[in-house]
């Protein structure tokens, strides 16, 4: 079975400072791995997605996460926070062999000026 | 792209009415979810369809809710009839080929009140 833990509910970071959101997976095979972000009142967006080519993501909005298989890691980052990347964000992993989708619980980021 | 296309936004209703939510897929994807959320469950997929057809509904709480997708470009999920504790926001996304690494497309969702 396929889980995800994001830890952390609630990150806040300055304006200008770097982004670091943490998702931990867990899979029996190897799995394919996606950011999402919502705005309020919205739905979730596309970030980005592994799908098991380069390890190394790069997604919208200068984000970019990295798969490591040795840490069942999928982190992501953005060197430089912006106001505007203040929303919540989910971490999802789904199943190759199922069309099923596990989505962590959100973390929510504060950007401060 | 007009992306996925949910209404009503928003949906007050008293204990015991009949509630209808709709979808509009984006044109051309063949799998649809419907998803519910809330502060305590988080994202939770009530029901998927591939093709029209339902592939796992293992997620609908229970005999009160039901989802029909008649053709390629719409759906419904309705709940008959509703409680207080169905009030979430019900997100419709869809997906291109419906496999595990075809991303999702999320609606604005349907806040739904249940007084």
């Amino acid at each position: 079975a396929q889980s995800v833990t994001q830890l952390g509910s609630h990150v806040s970071v300055s304006e200008g400072a770097l982004v670091l959101l943490r998702c931990n997976y867990s899979s029996s095979v190897p799995p394919y791995l996606f950011w999402y972000v919502q705005y309020p009142n919205q739905g979730l967006q596309l970030l980005l997605k592994y799908t098991s080519a380069a390890t190394l993501v790069k997604g919208i909005n200068g984000f970019e996460a990295e798969f490591k298989k040795s840490e069942t890691s999928f982190h992501l980052t953005k060197p430089s926070a912006h106001m505007s990347d203040a929303a919540e964000y989910f971490c999802a992993v789904s199943d190759p062999n199922f069309n099923k989708f596990y989505f962590g619980s959100g973390t929510k980021l504060n950007v401060k000026p | 792209d007009a992306g996925v296309i949910q209404s009503p936004r928003h949906e007050v209703t008293e204990m015991g009415q009949e509630v209808t939510l709709r979808c509009k897929p984006i044109s051309g994807h063949n799998s649809l979810f419907w998803y519910r959320q809330t502060m305590m469950r988080g994202l939770e997929l009530l029901i998927y369809f591939n093709n029209n057809v339902p592939i796992d509904d293992s997620g609908m709480p229970e005999d009160r809710f039901s989802a029909k997708m008649p053709n390629a470009s719409f759906s419904t999920l309705k709940i008959q009839p509703s409680e207080p504790r169905d009030s979430a926001v019900y997100f419709c996304a869809s997906s291109l080929t419906g496999t595990s690494n075809s991303p999702l497309h999320f609606g604005n969702g349907t806040r739904l009140t249940v007084t």
